[in-house]
């Protein structure tokens, strides 16, 4: 059973276009968390939510916009993408924010 | 703030033998945590092992263990005996642990460590 999961794995776009990327965790958790990885192997928060609450949204243009509809899920929808987009995004989660935090597969975003 | 630092950006080591990744940390929070992560070709972040920063105890989990000296600020990851399935980039990662703190996980620049047969 997959702990952390993401989909899609691979998103190719265009600038300018709107994408989602969909995050699930079967561990029960509490806490989940957006990381960007961008080339450089550079990994950053972006945003985290505790039992659907918002709790960090770290230095992000409004074009990204995460939302919780329940614990176990937390999505992140960009708009207008932008070349400077293209990175790796990885969906984590842990249980309070004190645990260790699992990861899922990274969904890597391409944007032409 | 905090800050993770990691200088070795590439590390080699021969199969079967024992290497040291280093870690150096930065932070005014009086409790935080400590942790590694592996990260192989294919991508995906591995949770490797965890140090609190009150633990009396350095943490170990099977090859591998934290050496942690709090009083030098570092949390250097051992592995022992070396296999080709260790390749990878590892991350140090830091995140305090007192109220108020947000729970992110604050990442060195990761070092490449190649296994030689």
């Amino acid at each position: 059973d997959t702990a952390v999961s993401q989909t899609p794995k691979y998103l190719v776009t265009q600038m300018g276009n709107d994408k989602s990327i969909k995050c699930e965790q079967n561990l029960g958790h509490d806490t989940m968390y957006w990381y960007k990885q961008d080339s450089k192997k550079f990994l950053k928060i972006m945003f985290s939510y505790n039992n659907k609450e918002l709790i960090i949204n770290e230095t992000v243009p409004n074009r990204f916009s995460p939302k919780s509809p329940d614990k176990a899920h937390l999505n992140l929808h960009i708009n207008s993408l932008e070349l400077g987009d293209s990175a790796v995004y990885f969906c984590a989660s842990s249980q309070a924010r004190s645990g260790a935090q699992y990861f899922g597969p990274g969904t890597r975003l391409t944007v032409t | 703030a905090q800050k993770i630092t990691q200088t070795q950006p590439g590390m080699f080591v021969q199969e079967k033998e024992a290497v040291t990744l280093d870690c150096t940390y930065d932070t005014s929070d009086p409790s935080y945590g400590l942790f590694w992560y592996k990260q192989p070709s294919s991508g995906e972040m591995i949770f490797l092992i965890y140090q609190g920063s009150y633990d009396q105890q350095n943490a170990t989990e099977g090859r591998y263990s934290l050496n942690f000296q709090k009083a030098r600020k570092s949390a250097n990851l051992v592995i022992s005996a070396s296999q080709l399935g260790d390749s990878a980039m590892y991350f140090c990662a830091m995140r305090g642990l007192g109220s108020g703190n947000t729970g992110k996980l604050i990442f060195g620049q990761g070092t490449t460590l190649q296994v030689k047969p």
